[in-house]
């Protein structure tokens, strides 16, 4: 089944330690995004790709970095992981044409220690 | 600026009816959409509306007013296994930037 997938599902990192999700996706669709969301919050998008183009929202901090080498993998990387980085990371894709629907993963759950 | 507001929980009775509602101040407007969200896990798409009116989709219908910034989510027949928390996105694509913005989600509790 065409799908998003992330890995891991749960992930523990100590205080500063980098740490990388990643997502891969079967949907060919131009359009990668990454989420942060806490407890009881709406998901806060951190940064888009469309295609290869980069967009970067405005109040994401610079410990957060992305890369897309390619159409199916997306990477969000946390370079000094702090207590507030808590969170569950949502992938999610659109074709970003036709079909207006966002598909998300299920999303990894990082711990800071 | 960017704006979704939902109510921040409801209760309802199994087999009853319930609406949520959504206003938005958005920048840009290329549809709204609304999610369902279990405790823990990723948000699933339920429905989308792009021109004024309603979606009927089974139990699960949805509203677009764009001249009010306002849309609705109705669930019919309530089950126990509709308790959870209930997203609306709106697609604002001004310059063809493709990003969603979500509200903070409405929990919905189903009572027995």
């Amino acid at each position: 089944d065409a799908m998003v997938i992330q890995n891991p599902r749960y992930q523990v990192t100590q205080f500063g330690k980098p740490v990388t999700l990643s997502c891969s996706q079967t949907l060919n669709h131009n359009v990668m995004y990454w989420y942060q969301q806490k407890s009881s919050q709406a998901p806060k998008l951190l940064f888009h790709y469309y295609d290869k183009d980069f967009n970067n929202e405005a109040d994401t901090p610079d410990n957060f970095q992305s890369r897309r080498p390619n159409t199916s993998f997306c990477f969000l990387d946390i370079r000094s992981p702090g207590l507030g980085d808590a969170a569950m990371y949502l992938c999610a894709t659109s074709s970003g044409t036709s079909d207006y629907e966002q598909y998300f993963g299920p999303g990894t759950r990082l711990t800071v220690t | 600026g960017q704006n979704i507001d939902q109510p921040t929980e409801m209760t309802a009775t199994e087999g009853a009816i319930v609406q949520i509602n959504c206003t938005y101040q958005t920048s840009g407007f290329n549809g709204l959409f609304w999610y369902q969200q279990h405790a823990g896990e990723a948000p699933t798409f339920l429905s989308y509306n792009v021109l004024d009116g309603l979606e009927e989709k089974g139990r699960f219908s949805s509203f677009l007013s764009r001249s009010k910034g306002y849309s609705y989510l109705l669930l019919k027949e309530l089950q126990m296994k509709d308790s959870a928390s209930y997203l609306c996105a709106v697609r604002d694509s001004p310059s063809g930037t493709y990003k969603y913005i979500f509200g903070t989600g409405t929990r919905l509790k189903v009572l027995a």
